[in-house]
């Protein structure tokens, strides 16, 4: 694929509903990453797939974060009872997935919670 | 556990000026460093990166170098322009085994002036 690609751009949701963010890695890419930005604030890791398999997720701040890859491509980052605190923008990496190796980022989703 | 370090902002300076971003980490192990850069309505981007003490990452006119025993990872460009206003970050990896996530530090916005 051309690059990582992320839906939606922008979701607007209500405090306590349920949101799904999707993920579209580069072709060929066995690594994918979630990380979460706020504003003025530099991406903090969430959660790392090395194919299918979640093989760090110790970012993920609690258990109503869950994140999805099922076969080894696409990802879906799932937010439970959504809170106000949660409002970021959430980006999606890939990298083939060599240590050190370069990962691409997408464009982002910006979550806000009202 | 591993973490970076970047000078506090934002940062103003006229077209032609030399650039100093400062960058210090620390991290076990051998990670591997990274400038990446946020242009006004783009996602993220690599700028340069450097794996092993004493190399060298360069594009664009910018560059950095990759000091073990300083622990920093300073860019540099001799003479700056418009184009170059942006947020640039500073980040590690894979300082552990292969999991390459990558530790930001939080971002300094640099602004040319013509």
């Amino acid at each position: 694929g051309a690059g990582v690609s992320q839906t939606p751009s922008n979701k607007v949701t209500e405090k306590g509903k349920y949101v799904e963010l999707r993920c579209d890695p580069i072709s060929g890419h066995t690594a994918l990453y979630w990380y979460r930005q706020s504003l003025g604030q530099g991406p903090e890791f969430l959660i790392y797939f090395q194919g299918t398999g979640a093989a760090d997720d110790s970012g993920l701040p609690n258990d109503r974060f869950f994140a999805v890859r099922p076969e080894g491509s696409v990802s879906t980052l799932k937010i439970q009872r959504t809170e106000r605190g949660d409002s970021a923008v959430y980006l999606c990496a890939s990298s083939s997935g060599l240590a050190g190796d370069v990962q691409f980022f997408g464009p982002g989703t910006r979550l806000t919670v009202l | 556990g591993d973490s970076v370090t970047q000078m506090e902002g934002p940062v103003t300076l006229s077209e032609e000026a030399f650039l100093t971003i400062n960058c210090t980490y620390t991290a076990t192990g051998y990670p591997s460093l990274f400038w990446y850069v946020q242009y006004p309505g783009e996602g993220l981007q690599l700028l340069l990166k450097a794996t092993k003490a004493d190399d060298k990452g360069s594009n664009k006119g910018f560059e950095a170098t990759y000091r073990k025993e300083t622990t920093s990872f300073h860019l540099e460009k001799g003479s700056v322009q418009v184009s170059d206003s942006a947020v640039y970050f500073c980040a590690l990896s894979g300082s552990t085994g292969a999991n390459s996530k990558l530790t930001f530090g939080k971002g300094i916005t640099l602004s040319v002036r013509p």
